[in-house]
């Protein structure tokens, strides 16, 4: 049983579209994170939600903690945007993981 | 400011050995958490660490231990190795205001252990 799913799995796109990915979860949580890890194994956090939306530059997150769902997306995709985006969830003393999204973003 | 260091990056050992892993969180984070990433499980919490006490623990056997010192750098052990420890281990620190995670995790670049 996973407690964290996310879609898609891989996911190839041209250079300027714009890209969803999908975080489901099972559990209650108190804090949703999502995170950027690079070839090579490094992980950057990009959000921490616990309701509602947050932007940085041309990246969004969302969250609806009614549904246990949430998104990223990225606007005007590009090629340094290829990586793999985890989902992970925070439900006070334990921290589950998704299985990640591999974006690549061709020029 | 620097960020999380972690040593060593690399390390080889044979089943039955120990190893130690040495992470130094941010300046000012009082806490540091471990996790395991490996191919066929993904990435998993193992514990995380403040002001030198253990605050939280995922599912991992006894064979997995940390601690932390006064001055907020933390190690992992594992004991016993096993072919499945192999894994690329990484720590994250953050301030330590808030409990479980409800605060930004910095990553270090982990240590990639390979148990032959």
């Amino acid at each position: 049983k996973n407690e964290v799913e996310q879609s898609p799995q891989n996911l190839t796109a041209q250079e300027g579209e714009f890209i969803t990915i999908n975080c489901s979860y099972s559990v209650g949580i108190s804090a949703l994170h999502w995170l950027q890890q690079h070839p090579g194994g490094g992980i950057v956090s990009l959000f921490m939600l616990s309701s509602g939306k947050k932007k940085h530059g041309r990246l969004i997150a969302t969250i609806n903690i009614q549904e246990k769902h949430s998104s990223l997306h990225i606007t005007a995709s590009h090629p340094r945007d290829s990586a793999v985006y985890i989902c992970a969830v925070n439900t006070g003393n334990q921290f589950y993981f998704g299985t990640g999204t591999s974006l690549t973003v061709i020029p | 400011k620097a960020g999380v260091t972690q040593t060593p990056r690399y390390l080889i050992k044979t089943r039955g050995q120990q190893v130690t892993l040495s992470c130094s969180p941010i300046s000012g984070h009082r806490s540091v958490s471990w996790y395991q990433q490996t191919p066929g499980q993904g990435l998993q919490f193992l514990f995380e660490y403040f002001s030198e006490t253990q605050r939280n623990k995922g599912n991992f056997p006894g064979r997995f231990s940390g601690r932390q010192f006064s001055n907020s750098r933390s190690e992992m052990n594992v004991s016993t190795l096993e072919l499945g420890d192999s894994a690329l281990y990484l720590c994250a620190s953050s301030l330590g205001l808030e409990s479980g995670h409800r605060e930004t995790q910095y990553f270090g670049p982990g240590t990639r252990l390979l148990v032959l």
